[in-house]
Order: structure tokens, then sequence, then C-alpha cells
């Protein structure tokens, strides 16, 4: 367990609708990040925070948002969902300092049909 | 542009033997390079972290190398297992000057098949 949780681990909608995934980092983690895994391929870095504030951003989409609350858990919105946004979303979390273990949860798959 | 490549794709060993896989990146600003294993729809689970300055770093039967000055780095698996099988990342860490930990650029990864 990295102590990273994900909620929820499924989900299926339709094209066109909007969903929010959540995670929840380990506890005193200050850096969230958001990552897309498509099928068979490689993590594709989406965004990251730092203490509510966004740090970095990757090739995230425009259909798409991520926010960092004050107790720390981030939200990751995507809208107007096509069928080529079905992947598995990954959320890590990192402590503070600029070589440390980020750990990450396991992930929602998400399907759209 | 900051790329991570990964040799080979895809490698079938026998269970007991040693393989070495390989990653070239270029990425800039570099702070440190990483090793995970993902296991198939689960998240990647860290094995090693090297800094500019570390050549080598092990845990248990993984020994990853780094050379700064080729932008190369290789993970060395001994006396494989069935567990093993698996996909294994190279990741490279961006330098990030605000003290935090920059972006991480992941490789597509090589997938390991361990046969008995």
């Amino acid at each position: 367990d990295s102590g990273v949780t994900q909620t929820p681990k499924h989900l299926i909608t339709a094209t066109g609708q909007r969903v929010t995934l959540r995670c929840s980092p380990r506890s005193g983690d200050l850096s969230v990040y958001w990552y897309q895994q498509s099928l068979d391929q490689g993590l594709q870095f989406l965004i990251q925070y730092y203490n509510g504030e966004e740090r970095a951003k990757g090739n995230i989409l425009e259909r798409f948002s991520a926010q960092q609350f004050p107790d720390l858990h981030s939200e990751l919105n995507l809208s107007s969902l096509e069928l080529g946004d079905s992947a598995l979303y990954f959320c890590a979390s990192s402590g503070q300092g600029a070589v440390t273990e980020a750990f990450f949860g396991q992930g929602t798959r998400l399907t759209v049909v | 542009k900051n790329q991570v490549e990964q040799s080979p794709q895809s490698l079938i060993i026998l269970e007991g033997k040693n393989c070495t896989l390989q990653c070239n990146y270029t990425v800039s600003p570099f702070s440190n390079l990483r090793w995970y294993k993902q296991d198939t729809g689960r998240g990647p689970v860290s094995l090693t972290i090297m800094t500019f300055s570390e050549n080598t770093k092990s845990n248990g039967r993984y020994t990853a190398t780094l050379d700064a000055d080729t932008k190369q780095s290789s993970l060395h698996i001994t006396a494989s297992q069935l567990s093993d099988s698996a996909s294994y990342i190279c990741v490279v860490s961006l330098k990030n000057y605000g003290g935090s930990q920059g972006n991480l650029i992941f490789g597509k990864g090589t997938k390991l098949s361990v046969k008995p």
C-alpha cells in the first residue's frame, strides 16, 4: 500500500459527460501529480500541484482541469468526454525536497462508451 | 524536447536468468533518475533513485547504473523470478528550483516476461 488513495477505482461513462477523479496523497506530502496511461502506452504527465498551487503542466487538454484543496487532496475533472479519453489515470504524491520518492495510487480506470 | 527512451520494448527470459534493460535520456535540467516496476493495471512502484553523483544503486536483485556523461542508465535483474514479470519504467526527474521535486518524465517501459 503506497498510502495514496484514488477513487473511484473504475468509472464507466458516456461520451460528452463530465467526471471527477479524486486523489488523497500520503500524509504530509505536498506535491500531487496526475498522469494518464492509455492502453499499452507510457505514463503521460498531465499536471502537478504543490501545496495548493499549480506547479507544472504537461499535455493536459483544455477539457481537463485539476485543483488541490487546502487539505491537500486533489481532483481531476474531465469534461466533454471522448472515446479516446478512456485510460488509466494515476495520481502520485511526494514530499518536500528535490529528490524524494513519488508514490503512486492504484489508479482510476475510466471507460468512455 | 525532454525524452526518455528505453530498450528493448519487450523481453522474454527464463526463470533464473539475468537481464539488463537500457534507458537513454535527453532531459534538462536533470535532477535524478528512477526505475519503477509496474504490474499490469497497477500503479508504478519505485525500485531505485539515483542523483547526478551516483553511478550505481542496488535494491535486492535489482541494480541500476547511471552514466550522467552519456545520459544512459541500465537496470540489471539478477536470478529472475516469475514475479519479476512486469513493465520496468525509466523515469527522469527535472530539477525544480522551487525546492520541490520537479516533473517526472517517463519512458514507455520495457515489458519483461519471465517464463518457467
